[in-house]
């Protein structure tokens, strides 16, 4: 069966600092990968998406970054961290566009 | 770009009762519909998923129908139980990404 991974669970960072949060999945090759962000108050937001290896698809202009260098691993970046970026961090796979998509635990992050 | 409502924001019900959570969408170009759960703190539970085509899809206690023309999608809970308590998420597929509404916050009431 297929698993996702994502840590930490919750990050507390001064403004300024970089960030990075990682993403696998498990059993499974190559899915699409979703990186969400849930803002206090707000929907879940697609912030960036992965069909494959080196593929990257940003959804919102922002402070963020995303990286893909295997084939099962997603990577969420910032150089330098602003107070906005606060929020609700989730991962997700899924194996196509029409497929359900399934998410990890999320990683909560504070900016102080 | 799609838009997704959900109404209403918080629901509070005695178990036991079967209950109606509402989801409402803009554009009804979507490749499907999916229906999550999310406990507080925690990720997303994929519920149930209705495809473009379908009118309906049922898992247990869980019924969720589609009529992509109005634009709209109902997630029907039978029996309610304490450990139903979370909120419930609708969201709307396109071809890369979810439309996510903000949500229904379910209490079951012992």
């Amino acid at each position: 069966s297929q698993t996702i991974h994502q840590w930490p669970a919750t990050l507390v960072q001064p403004v300024g600092s970089p960030l990075s949060l990682e993403c696998t999945v498990e059993g499974t090759s190559n899915p699409n990968l979703y990186w969400y962000r849930q803002a206090a108050g707000r929907g879940l937001q697609l912030l960036f998406y992965s069909v494959g290896i080196g593929q990257i698809s940003s959804e919102v202009p922002q402070n963020l970054s995303a990286s893909r260098p295997q084939d099962r691993q997603f990577i969420l970046s910032s150089k330098k961290l602003l107070l906005s970026d606060s929020g609700f961090y989730l991962c997700a796979w899924s194996w196509g566009g029409n497929q359900p998509q399934h998410f990890g635990d999320g990683t909560r992050l504070s900016i102080l | 770009k799609q838009e997704v409502t959900q109404i209403p924001a918080a629901l509070s019900v005695p178990e036991g009762e079967n209950l109606v959570l509402n989801c409402s969408f803009t554009d009804s170009a979507i490749y499907n519909l999916q229906w999550f759960r999310q406990d507080p703190g925690k990720g997303l539970t994929s519920l149930l998923l209705i495809q473009s085509s379908q009118r309906e899809q049922t898992s247990g206690r869980l019924n969720a129908s589609l009529d992509k023309s109005s634009g709209r999608s109902t997630l029907y809970i039978a029996a309610s139980q304490p450990g139903d308590s979370a909120t419930y998420l609708c969201a709307s597929a396109g071809a890369n990404n979810l439309f996510f509404g903000t949500g229904t916050r379910l209490t079951v009431i012992p």
